[in-house]
């Protein structure tokens, strides 16, 4: 079954540091989303990208988040200058152009932050 | 934008007992609803769906879940749980149409007790 893969599946990072997560989606999908979780609060929608550009990304997704899909196969995660408040965990989908077969999600990335 | 509340977000059971969690979403308009399960250091994977039709949906291993559109419920159930339904389990809602951005409940750790 094909499968979304994310490296790293930890990364621990000093504060102001640069991380990128990265991501492979399913090949013929054609829509991408990140999701992050706290520990111990609800999974939240950060961003969703298709057709090469952003199209939707919600409040927690400010100036210091980019994504990007540099080469036809990668979905990557950019935070600028990390926070002690963006340790959590980090999730990757993506989706066909046919909803009804639902999202595929990754295994994650457990970012800290310290 | 809609919301998802799960509640007993810790439960545990026996074997062979019978499962029941709780989803309860609120959004105005038609939406589609899931229940994805998380098993310890896995990635989300789809349980079920309900897009539209017979309301009683059945997914993979052995659950179902009702849709009951006056109670804006989409409740989870298992007859009789495994050892291996160990996992934290999450409702999730999108909106149809629009980009289809997933708001997820907090989940419901269930621990099953050999």
């Amino acid at each position: 079954e094909p499968e979304v893969t994310q490296t790293p599946s930890h990364q621990v990072t000093q504060m102001g540091q640069e991380v990128i997560l990265r991501c492979v989606p399913i090949s013929n999908h054609l829509y991408f989303y990140w999701y992050r979780q706290i520990l111990g609060q609800k999974v939240e929608f950060l961003v969703s990208f298709y057709n090469n550009e952003i199209s939707e990304k919600s409040e927690i997704f400010d100036d210091q988040f980019s994504v990007e899909r540099p080469d036809g196969s990668n979905f990557t995660l950019k935070i600028r200058s990390t926070k002690l408040e963006d340790s959590a965990m980090y999730f990757c989908a993506s989706r066909g152009e046919i909803l009804n077969y639902g999202y595929t999600f990754g295994s994650g990335t457990r970012l800290t932050v310290v | 934008a809609q919301s998802v509340s799960q509640h007993n977000h810790h439960v545990i059971l026996s074997e062979a007992a019978s499962l029941e969690l709780g989803c309860n979403y609120s959004y105005g308009g038609t939406v589609n609803l899931f229940w994805y399960v998380q098993y310890p250091g896995q990635h989300l994977q789809l349980l079920l769906k309900y897009f539209s039709g017979d309301p009683l949906v059945k997914g993979i291993k052995g659950f179902e879940a009702e849709f009951i559109k006056s109670k804006f419920s989409f409740n989870l159930r298992k007859p009789s749980v495994q050892w291996s339904d160990t996992a934290e389990y999450f409702c999730a809602v999108n909106a149809r149409g629009g980009n289809n951005r997933l708001a997820f409940g907090k989940g419901n750790q269930v621990v099953v007790i050999p």
